[in-house]
Order: C-alpha cells, then structure tokens, then sequence
C-alpha cells in the first residue's frame, strides 16, 4: 500500500524558511523511473506545482519560485524534503507530496494528505 | 512555459446528466495529459492519464479524449458524487516541469 506523509510546522513567520519532509512508505525512493513531488493549493485556489526529485535524483522546480526551493531526498530513510526560503503570507497554502508515476508523462498517482501552513507574524 | 486553460470555470448540472469539461494547451503537449478530482478537504484523486487512460478503480463513465492541445473529460452520467472540482494537468518536454489548470467546479443545479 503506497502512502505518503507530509510533516512540518503548521505556522511560519515572514522572512522564515520553511521545511517540509514527506515519509513515504510502499514503495521505494530507489525505484527507478518514480519520483515524489511537492505541490501547494492556497485556501479556495487552483493546485500549483512546485518541485520533484526522481531516483537518479534529478530534479526540476517550478520557474517562478526556483530561486526560493530546494529539493532533496534520503532514501534509506524514505524521505523527500523540500525547503522554501523566505516565506511570505502569499505562501499560505496546503502543502502535498505526491508520487509521480512510472510512466514518462509525468502523471501524479498518489497524493499524501497534504499539511495546511500558515504564513503570519 | 505552457498554460492550461480550464472551461468553464463552473459547470451546473443535475444528476444523471452528461459533463463534457475542457482543457486547453497554449501548445501542442503530446498526449502527456491527466485529470483530477478534488473534493472538499480532500487531496485530488487521479481519474485519467496519458489523455485518455482511465486509473484503477476509476468508473467507465469517467472518460477522456485528447492529444494536441484540445483535451476533454467526459462525465456520461453524473452521480452525486461526482460533483467535485476537476483539475487538468500536463507535463512540459525537457526540463520536465508540471502544469495544472485553474479547474473546473461541477456543481449541482
């Protein structure tokens, strides 16, 4: 059974960095051709992708905020952490981590329960 | 960077009726296409990849035609759970980045 959960602080204040870890469990982060991937939804907005990592540890960011993302992984522990440099109240959103399937499209077939953070001083 | 653009931004509907929602690419993006329902409180599920691949478990009234740029998804038949926003998302060519739409929201009429 695939599952994935996202951990990290509920409120950051401006200017902070975020760090979100995602544990993933049913699968491998040494599978080839899958890759885990983070995507934020703000409150009552679309979902917007922001980062992925793959076995081979490649990686690709979201354009707009590739200055402020980080993305990397530990597979003996079976995580996924994704760092966001100077948040801001825009930032506010639910973050999720979702597996990217094995296929070369890029689809997403797992998505973990997602964590609402907050961005207030 | 390519855009999805979801029609209409609202759908209103009654149960049993047929749902044809649209999805957009400001270009050509292969059949590298997949759609999503979220509901309420919940994390979007996958429906359809590859354009027109419906995922385990997904219903036979859930279908999805593409590739190009102009891709639909079908709803044959609403059920009452199916009202729910709907998500289009693509991949772009090299470097691989992902793109949603801003969504389409089934609601009942």
């Amino acid at each position: 059974q695939v599952t994935l959960k996202e951990s990290g602080p509920v409120l950051v204040k401006p200017t902070e960095t975020l760090t979100l870890t995602c544990t993933v469990s049913g699968f491998s982060l040494s599978n080839a051709r899958m890759g885990v991937s983070w995507i934020r939804q703000p409150p009552g907005k679309a979902l917007e992708w922001l980062a992925h990592i793959f076995s081979n540890d490649e990686k690709s960011y979201s354009t707009s905020l590739k200055s402020r993302l980080t993305i990397s992984k530990d597979t003996s522990k079976s995580q996924v952490v994704l760092t966001m440099t100077n948040m801001d109240p825009v930032d506010t959103a639910t973050y999720y981590c979702a597996r990217i399937g094995p296929s070369g499209s890029y689809f997403v077939d797992y998505w973990g329960q997602g964590t609402l953070v907050t961005v207030s001083s | 960077e390519i855009v999805l653009t979801q029609s209409p931004a609202t759908l209103s509907l009654s149960p049993g009726e047929r749902a044809t929602l649209s999805c957009r690419a400001s270009q050509g993006v292969s059949s590298y296409l997949a759609w999503y329902q979220q509901k309420p409180g919940q994390a979007p599920r996958l429906l359809i990849y590859d354009a027109s691949n419906r995922a385990t478990g997904i219903p036979a009234r859930f279908s999805g035609s593409g590739p190009g740029t102009d891709f639909t998804l079908t709803i044959s038949s609403l059920e009452p759970e199916d009202f729910a926003v709907y998500y289009c998302q693509q991949r772009s060519n090299w470097p691989p980045r992902l793109t949603f739409g801003g969504g389409t929201k089934v609601e009942i009429k």
